[in-house]
């Protein structure tokens, strides 16, 4: 049973591209959720999607940052007009659903603005 | 204040100690608890979950939780040195599909 699936695992970005990065949920698993870990601090919530909707994007910066969680395909966060401090590692996770609280990661992308 | 606080160390122990890892929280909102595990470079890794005060044991893991002194723990006998990571608290506000809010991690050694 293949776990969460990230990829890229790295991406390299000039400041002013786009970034993309993708997450395939554990089989059976219909919640996704995106957070951030910065250097020397802990993992920051960003967005809550369900198939083709966001339930809570409390977390997500309100400018330049995008989620999505199609009914085909992977869950894609876009980041546009990239800065400096969006370098971070950006974390998956994806839950079951009904009466299941437990989350389960994936290996992250590391992306590094230059 | 943050609403999750952890030291984040590094707490440094020889192989066998046994090893408590915390975390405090402010808001009673929270009903579920997690410990994750995190290597270098890696996806943090569930390692136990609970909902209600008590303690909860899984081999060697042991988690605590105290509701009404707002404080959790996660407890390591006979460490290992595979048990090195940082380590994650992760609380819930009591919907089963909500937000984890994270404690910064405890970066834990054990050395041989």
């Amino acid at each position: 049973n293949a776990g969460v699936m990230q990829n890229p695992r790295h991406l390299v970005r000039r400041r002013g591209q786009e970034a993309r990065l993708r997450c395939s949920p554990m089989k059976g698993h219909s919640h996704v959720y995106w957070y951030r870990q910065l250097p020397e601090e802990g993992l920051k919530f960003m967005v809550y999607l369900q198939k083709e909707n966001i339930i809570d994007e409390s977390g997500m910066p309100k400018e330049r940052f995008s989620a999505e969680f199609p009914k085909e395909g992977p869950s894609i966060l876009r980041i546009q007009q990239v800065v400096r401090g969006d370098s971070a590692a950006y974390f998956c996770a994806s839950s079951p659903g009904q009466d299941s609280y437990e989350q389960y990661f994936g290996p992250g992308t590391r992306l590094t603005v230059t | 204040q943050k609403e999750v606080e952890q030291d984040p160390g590094p707490l440094s122990v020889p192989e066998g100690a046994i090893v408590s890892l915390n975390c405090t929280y402010s808001n009673s909102a929270f009903q579920y608890f997690m410990w994750y595990r995190q290597y270098s470079r890696k996806g943090p890794e569930l390692l136990m979950y609970t909902y209600s005060s008590g303690n909860k044991e899984d081999g060697r893991f042991t988690a605590q939780v105290d509701k009404s002194s707002k404080y959790i723990s996660l407890f390591i006998r006979d460490s290992q040195p595979s048990d090195s990571a940082t380590y994650l608290c992760a609380l819930n506000k009591g919907s089963t599909l909500g937000r984890l809010y994270f404690g910064r991690g405890t970066q834990l050694t054990v050395w041989p």
